[in-house]
């Protein structure tokens, strides 16, 4: 039972190119989401999927996308990246149906934009 | 949409003395409050919860109240232990979603 699992680790990119985050969970859960982490300034929300076939925008959603591939996966994709994009990422799965409950976070992918 | 504040940024302790990390919400429709523990490099890791129909919480060394009248709630730390050091973060969740504070960094001196 692995989780909430995260691919790459680390990633560092050049200004203009892109890349997708991938994100797995195998404990059934309905809910995924994905967060960047600043110094001082938190977990902000990107985006996320209440369940399989639905997704929304969180605070920060510019300059993302996100798929909803299957219950198991979500991915979050920078068409371009660019410099502001620096940060690390986390994806959270919650297994919420009509009460929330606590996220279980993956190990994060550190991104670095060039 | 939700917005979360947290004090203290940063808390220095000594082993054995209590931390108290306090945090306002703005949503009224928010119903459930979780508390992380983030160590250095690590993934954060739910430590406690409470939802809005209960008042305190407690789980060995660690309680949480909340005030749903003021839109606060509080995490507790007792007999504090250097193992305790990390960034905490607040969190309240009204539907779909979950949105966190900035973080308190905690220091317990030995």
């Amino acid at each position: 039972n692995a989780g909430v699992t995260q691919t790459p680790k680390f990633q560092v990119l050049k200004t203009g190119q892109s890349m997708t985050l991938q994100c797995a969970q195998d404990m059934n859960h309905n809910s995924m989401y994905w967060y960047r982490q600043d110094p001082g300034m938190g977990l902000r929300l990107i985006y996320y999927s209440a369940s399989e076939g639905t997704t929304d925008k969180g605070e920060v959603p510019n300059g993302y996308n996100v798929s909803r591939l299957n219950k198991r996966e979500f991915s979050l994709r920078l068409e371009s990246a660019a410099p502001s994009q620096t940060s690390v990422y986390f994806c959270a799965s919650s297994v919420k149906r009509t009460a929330n409950y606590g996220y279980t976070f993956g190990s994060g992918t550190r991104l670095t934009v060039v | 949409g939700e917005n979360v504040e947290q004090h203290p940024s940063t808390l220095s302790v000594q082993e054995g003395d209590s931390a108290v990390i306090k945090c306002t919400y703005s949503d009224s429709a928010s119903n459930y409050f979780p508390w992380y523990k983030q160590e250095l490099g690590k993934r954060p890791q739910l430590i406690i919860d409470i939802r809005s129909n209960v008042g305190e919480k407690k789980d060995q060394r660690i309680a949480v109240t909340l005030n749903k009248t003021a839109k606060h709630f509080s995490l507790h730390i007792t007999e504090t232990q250097p193992e305790d050091s990390a960034v905490y973060f607040c969190a309240a969740s009204p539907s779909n979603d979950m949105r966190f504070g900035a973080g308190t960094r905690l220091t317990v001196k030995p």
